[in-house]
């Protein structure tokens, strides 16, 4: 199974701090990486898929990246709305794999 | 407007069984691979299941393999998971997701499964 190690597990930032959240696949899994966004009660959101490409209606301070095996969800300038966990995904193959989320806080 | 809404849940005992409901509108259900995830308490997301268009093909990961089955009524818009011998590890919200080839765009209000003596 296709190992998806997320970093770091919890973040503490000040309104407009850019964020970065990392994910390292141990296999490679191309561009099949996915973010969701998860506020307090509320159901998880897709953010980013393919690795880099925003879904619509999500803010352009968020941005996805990739380098190697490493995959990256950037906040440019941190907001209150961003306040929330965040979880990558890997689906190039069965079992689809989470990482272990990142909880982000404002400082 | 597309919805996902799941029933179901509730407080089960050790080693018993429990079936989930997923009632899907706003979007032609057959054309779509479903799934259900789950988070338990505090705990990150774990994909639990998928199954293909026509029902024809399931997909699990280990921890509920064998355990669990995933199955959907087209003509109804539904989708369902069987959960039988549940595990005190198995308390969690489960959420019925749509998987499109990028998965998983559109997510229930999610239902809570509670397995304990």
């Amino acid at each position: 199974d296709i190992q998806m190690t997320q970093s770091p597990s919890s973040l503490s930032a000040s309104l407009g701090d850019r964020v970065t959240i990392t994910c390292r696949a141990s296999q490679d899994i191309g561009n099949y990486l996915t973010w969701f966004q998860q506020k307090p009660g509320k159901s998880p959101r897709r953010m980013i898929y393919g690795a880099t490409n925003l879904e619509d209606g999500v803010p352009s301070r968020f941005s996805g990246s990739r380098s190697g095996s490493d995959y990256s969800l950037t906040i440019s300038s941190l907001e209150s709305e961003d306040v929330a966990d965040y979880h990558c995904l890997q689906s190039i193959q069965y079992p689809h794999t989470f990482g272990a989320g990142t909880k982000l806080e404002l400082k | 407007e597309v919805q996902l809404v799941e029933s179901g849940g509730g407080l089960v005992q050790p080693g018993r069984s429990l079936k989930l409901s997923c009632a899907a509108s706003g979007f032609t259900f057959s054309n779509y691979y479903m799934a259900w995830v789950r988070q338990a308490p505090k705990k990150g997301l774990e994909w639990v299941a998928t199954i293909s268009t026509s029902g024809s093909r399931t997909y699990y990961p280990d921890s509920v393999k064998g355990r669990f089955t995933i199955s959907r009524d087209n003509a109804k818009s539904s989708l369902y998971l069987q959960m039988n011998s549940l595990k005190s590890e198995d308390t969690a919200t489960y959420y019925c997701a749509r998987h499109p080839r990028v998965p998983f765009d559109y997510w229930g209000q999610g239902v809570m499964v509670t397995v304990s003596s």
